[in-house]
């Protein structure tokens, strides 16, 4: 079974660009989560959506952060206008359930540089 | 405040010690899961295993085990025998209702090395 899809794996952009990283979780699952780890603040939540509502957004750290979930089998999270400090990687994940019993699978992660 | 604790930032063993990394966590919540995840330096994160707040039960898996403690709020990971492909960043992570949709809330990370 694949597992979660993310695309691209790597994004160099210059700084005011827009960049929309592209996320497919596993089929079935209703759950899903972007995160994105820097060497500063680590493994941070940005979003989560649930049968492809966005439940909660306040981990995303401003205007220029906006992500959607247009059906079950896809989600993007898109930066405009892109900053240097946006730098990181962007994890995807999913999971079978809302709660804590569920697993959450990751996808590869985008690597996200911003000149 | 940091939910998630991991006091070793680095680690570095030579193959076949044993090694335990150690987790902290607090939360109010009663109930709550907890997860250890491992991150090879290709970089995906790998689920290792999950611990439900009401079974305190030690887990083994072959050379890995974990040892929950309500009492000191710990979740400690333990290698044994390292080998040189155990070298990788491990997070300890926090799920509990009061989190956005049980989302996980991670520790720092340890990075472990180990050497031949």
């Amino acid at each position: 079974d694949a597992g979660v899809i993310q695309s691209p794996r790597h994004e160099v952009t210059e700084m005011g660009q827009e960049v929309t990283l592209r996320c497919k979780p596993i089929s079935g699952h209703n759950s899903l989560f972007w995160y994105r780890q820097t060497m500063m603040r680590g493994l941070e939540l940005l979003i989560y959506f649930n049968n492809n509502v966005p439940i909660d957004d306040s981990g995303m750290p401003e205007d220029r952060f906006s992500a959607k979930m247009p059906n079950a089998s896809f989600s993007t999270l898109k930066i405009q206008p892109s900053e240097p400090r946006d730098s990181a990687v962007y994890f995807c994940a999913s999971s079978t359930g809302q709660g804590g019993y569920y697993e959450q699978y990751f996808g590869p992660g985008t690597r996200l540089t911003v000149t | 405040a940091q939910k998630v604790t991991q006091a070793q930032t680095e680690i570095s063993v030579v193959e076949k010690e044993d090694v335990t990394l150690d987790c902290v966590y607090e939360t109010r919540d009663t109930t709550y899961y907890l997860f250890w995840y491992k991150q090879p330096p290709s970089g995906e994160l790998v689920f290792l295993i999950r611990r439900n707040s009401f079974d305190e039960q030690n887990e083994i898996s072959g050379r890995y085990s974990w040892n929950f403690q309500k009492s000191t709020s710990s979740f400690n990971f333990t290698i044994t025998a390292s080998q040189v492909v155990d070298s990788a960043v491990y997070f300890c992570a926090l799920s509990e209702p009061s989190n956005s949709g049980y989302a996980l809330n991670f520790g720092k990370g340890t990075s472990l090395l180990v050497t031949p």
